[in-house]
This record gives C-alpha cells, sequence and structure tokens, in this order.
C-alpha cells in the first residue's frame, strides 16, 4: 500500500535553533498534505494544510513565520520550526491526500524535544 | 463544522471481555468515519474505515464498528480484549474530497490481566 516517510523520528535540539521534518510520498503523488500536532496525552490538532505549489493555509492559533510549510513537489513537504522553544516539544505527524482525494495516509511522526 | 465526540478517556476491561469504545459524530453532510490505534511513542494505524458503503465495518485485529445514522454514533467494538489492543483509540470524521480529519479527543484502552 501507499507509504509516507516521515523523519526524524525523533529530534533533540536546543532552545533557539530550527528543525525540519520531512514527509515523502514513496508510491503516489501527494497533492496536498496535513500536519498535526499531538501534545502527551492529547489528540492530534490539524496545524495547516498545504496543497503543492501553494501557500499553506494554517488554522487558527498557529503562528505561520514560526512553523514553516513547503510543498513544492508532489513528494515532498517539510515542515520546519523556527527558533523552537521548550513550549514546541511535541509529536508532529504528517498525512497526505492522494491525488483522488479519497484516501489518506499517515506519516510515522516525529517527537521533538526542546531543551 | 465536523466533530468527534469519545465518550471516556479511559476504558478498561479484562482480558477476553468485551471491548466497546464510543465516538459520535457532527457533520453537516455524509461522513467518512475513521478509527486509529497509536501505540506509545509511535504513529497512528487505521483499524477501520467507513465510508457509505455497509454500515458494519470490519477492520484488522479482529475490531468492527456499526455506522448508525440515527444515532450518529460509530462505535467500535471487539469481541474478545487482548493484551495486545491495550492503546490510544481515536475516531475521526472527514467530509469527502480534499478535507482533514477531525480527531476525537482520544481513549486510552487497558487490559487487565
Amino acid at each position: 500500500g501507499a507509504v509516507v516517510s516521515q523523519h526524524p523520528s525523533r529530534v533533540i535540539c536546543k532552545s533557539g535553533t530550527s528543525v525540519k521534518i520531512e514527509c515523502r510520498s514513496l508510491d503516489f503523488q501527494a497533492t496536498t498534505m496535513f500536519w498535526y500536532r499531538q501534545f502527551p496525552k492529547q489528540s492530534l490538532m490539524l496545524m495547516a494544510t498545504s496543497n503543492e505549489g501553494s501557500k499553506a493555509t494554517y488554522e487558527q492559533g498557529v503562528e505561520k513565520d514560526k512553523f514553516l510549510i513547503n510543498h513544492a513537489s508532489l513528494t515532498l513537504s517539510t515542515l520546519t520550526v523556527t527558533s523552537a522553544h521548550p513550549e514546541d516539544s511535541s509529536f508532529y505527524i504528517c498525512s497526505a491526500s492522494d491525488r483522488g482525494r479519497e484516501k489518506l495516509f499517515f506519516g510515522s511522526g516525529t517527537q521533538l524535544s526542546v531543551l | 463544522a465536523q466533530s468527534v465526540t469519545q465518550l471516556g478517556s479511559h476504558v478498561s476491561v479484562s482480558e477476553g471481555a468485551l471491548v466497546l469504545l464510543r465516538c459520535n459524530y457532527s457533520s453537516s453532510v455524509p461522513p467518512y468515519l475513521f478509527w486509529y490505534v497509536q501505540y506509545p511513542n509511535q504513529g497512528l494505524q487505521l483499524l477501520l474505515k467507513y465510508t457509505s458503503a455497509a454500515t458494519l465495518v470490519k477492520g484488522i485485529n479482529g475490531f468492527e464498528a456499526e455506522f448508525k445514522k440515527s444515532e450518529t454514533s460509530f462505535h467500535l467494538t471487539k469481541p474478545s480484549a487482548h493484551m495486545s489492543d491495550a492503546a490510544e483509540y481515536f475516531c475521526a470524521v472527514r467530509n469527502s474530497g480534499n478535507t482533514p480529519l477531525v480527531f476525537g479527543k482520544g481513549t486510552r484502552l487497558s487490559v487487565i490481566a
């Protein structure tokens, strides 16, 4: 079946640094990518939606200048957490929708810890 | 707007007992409904999904769910719990088309030996 490869699976960084998370669709064209964040013992909250070649649409309360999303190709989307702070520590997970828009595939997630 | 309510943040059952995890949804259009399982420090695994075909949906690991429009429910069941079923379970709803999943708050299932 379709696979979305997300990495790194775990990253620890110092406060103030930037971290890039990649999601690649391995055998289909991901026309739309959804980025979620999950705090410990909580549900997944949608951060933003990006369509290939377009600017991402951010959910209310999500800072677009802090969470930079690039979706320049049909197989790759990246989320960059800029100037990370400890409160950004969370589990980030992407999901990709194919061109038919009926299927949704999840990456395996990235656990970000900011010291 | 769509929403999902999962009743009970934590459910505990004995090994071999029936598992019932409740999910009610709200959607202005016929929804697609999903159940996902998440093991500690891992991503999401799709258990099953309802996409307007049969109302009783069978998934992996012996789980099934029934779509009841009159009750706006999509409860997840398994006849006999196994220790390996202990995990976090999320119900989610999505409209057809290019829309994201909206997740419930999750239910943590514990299985007691």
